[in-house]
């Protein structure tokens, strides 16, 4: 059972555009919502975080959206760059009091393939 | 420089030969995990280990085992592997369960036919 959903599984956009990635998560023991980049040839990186009690964080062009309530997340590139093309993976890691995950595991959504065109 | 290593990056076997993949960190964490990573799956934890001797599955453990002897190193052992275990592994380490970053090593692709 994937606790973790994540869409679409591929996004091409234009220099310049504004891809979005989003993310659904069923337990609500979840206390901290990373998104993780993976270039091709190597492992997943952090590229930025957040918890719920946030509904928004913004490092650079990156910004992640949270809404609690519905229990979703989106991960959104500003002005995405050739550079930024690689496999996005968003993840919810259990709490101190998880029920039905373990504590600090990284539950994974299915990644996200983005192409930036020149 | 800080760094998770994994050995080796690539590996091509046969079903039933025993296998280990190595990895290895130079950042004294205490948490250590390994992940599979499949196509339309994303990563799946096999195993974790919170400390030293501390062991314990993860989602997808079958046919897997692991060991935590040493606060450095936690090798993954395929004792049969099997042509299902064809995938793209990686392995990870944080400074304890609830630190904000796993660091991941470069992977190993294994192919098991």
């Amino acid at each position: 059972q994937q606790q973790v959903k994540q869409s679409p599984q591929s996004l091409i956009v234009q220099k310049g555009g504004i891809p979005i990635i989003n993310c659904a998560y069923e337990n609500t023991a979840f206390d901290y919502f990373p998104w993780y980049q993976q270039f091709p040839g190597k492992g997943p990186a952090l590229l930025i975080a957040i918890r719920p009690d946030v509904s928004e964080k913004k490092e650079g062009r990156f910004t992640i959206s949270f809404n609690k309530s519905a229990k979703q997340f989106s991960l959104h590139i500003m002005d995405s760059q050739p550079g930024d093309s690689a496999t996005y993976f968003c993840a919810a890691r259990g709490g101190l009091y998880a029920g039905g995950t373990s504590y600090g595991k990284l539950t994974f959504g299915q990644g996200t393939i983005l192409t930036v065109h020149p | 420089e800080a760094q998770v290593t994994q050995n080796p990056r690539y590996l091509i076997t046969v079903t039933g030969k025993k296998l280990t993949v190595t990895c290895s960190q130079n950042m004294n964490h205490e948490y250590m995990s390994w992940y599979r990573q499949d196509p339309g799956l994303g990563l799946r934890q096999i195993y974790y280990s919170m400390n030293v001797e501390v062991t314990d599955k993860g989602d997808v453990p079958e046919g897997y085992k692991v060991s935590r002897k040493e606060k450095r190193n936690f090798p993954l052992i395929l004792e049969s592997p099997s042509p299902n275990q064809t995938s793209l592994y990686f392995c990870a380490s944080s400074l304890s369960a609830g630190s904000s970053e796993q660091f991941f090593g470069p992977g190993t692709r294994l192919t098991v036919l």
